[in-house]
C-alpha cells in the first residue's frame, strides 16, 4: 500500500490529453512540493515535473503539473504513442521522514 | 553532464548482504546534493531507501533502516549501499539516484541493477 494514492491506470487516444491524480496527506503534501516521473519499459525513471510544477530542461511543455491541498495532478495534452509509459508522484513525508512514491499509473496511447 | 552507474553482484543468497556502489562522474559528489537509493521489485512501483551527504549525513526508509547502511567515498567518487539479512522480497532493480531540494525530486538516475535473492 502506497502512501500517495494513483489510479492503477489511465488512457487517452493520440491528440487528446489526459490528467492523472495523486492523492496525498498533510504529512507530505502539506508543507512539501510534488514531483511526477516517466518511467519507459525497461529504463530507469525520468524526472518529468518538480517542485509541483517546474519542468527540467528538455521535457515538453505538453506536460504540466499542478498541486492544491493534499492532490495533485500531471496532465499530458497532445497525447502522443511514445507517451505510453508508468507515471509515478513522488514527495517528502515529515512524518516518516522520508520520500514516499505513488503506486504509479499505467498510461495507454489507444 | 552527470552520470550514475551501479555496479555489485546480481545474485545474493537469502540471509546474506546485498552490497551495491554508485560510481558519480561529471559532477563532484562533494557538491550540494544528496545521494539516494531507490529500488523496484519486478512489476511493482518505486520504494525509497534512503539518501547520504558528502559529510556523511543519511537518512534511512524507516521500514528498512534496521538493515540498511549507505556510504559514500569521496576520494573514489562513489557511495555505497549495504542491505542485511534479505529475502526474496529484496530482489528489485536497485536504482541510485540524485536529489537537489531533497524533496523527492530526482534529477539524475543510474541505469538500474537487478539484484536477484536466492539460493
Amino acid at each position: 500500500q502506497s502512501v500517495l494514492t494513483q489510479p492503477p491506470s489511465a488512457s487517452g487516444t493520440p491528440g487528446q490529453g489526459v490528467t492523472i491524480s495523486c492523492s496525498g496527506s498533510s504529512s507530505n503534501f502539506g508543507g512539501n512540493t510534488v514531483n511526477w516521473y516517466q518511467q519507459l519499459p525497461g529504463t530507469a525513471p525520468k524526472l518529468l515535473i518538480y517542485s509541483n510544477n517546474q519542468r527540467p530542461s528538455g521535457v515538453p511543455d505538453r506536460f504540466s503539473g499542478s498541486k492544491s491541498g493534499t492532490s495533485a495532478s500531471l496532465a499530458i495534452s497532445g497525447l502522443q504513442s511514445e507517451d505510453e509509459a508508468d507515471y509515478y508522484c513522488a514527495a517528502w513525508d515529515d512524518s516518516l521522514n522520508g520520500v514516499v512514491f505513488g503506486g504509479g499509473t499505467k498510461l495507454t496511447v489507444l | 553532464q552527470v552520470q550514475l552507474q551501479e555496479s555489485g553482484p546480481g545474485l545474493v543468497k537469502p540471509s546474506g548482504t546485498l552490497s551495491l556502489t554508485c560510481a558519480v562522474s561529471g559532477d563532484s559528489i562533494s557538491s550540494s546534493y544528496w545521494w539516494n537509493w531507490v529500488r523496484q521489485p519486478p512489476g511493482k512501483g518505486l520504494e525509497w531507501i534512503g539518501e547520504i551527504y558528502h559529510s556523511g549525513s543519511t537518512k534511512y526508509n524507516p521500514s528498512l533502516k534496521s538493515r540498511v547502511t549507505i556510504s559514500v567515498d569521496k576520494s573514489k567518487k562513489q557511495f555505497s549501499l549495504k542491505l542485511s539479512s534479505v529475502t526474496a522480497a529484496d530482489t528489485a532493480v536497485y536504482y541510485c539516484a540524485r536529489t537537489v531540494y531533497r524533496q523527492g525530486d530526482f534529477d539524475y538516475w543510474g541505469q538500474g541493477t537487478l539484484v536477484t535473492v536466492s539460493s
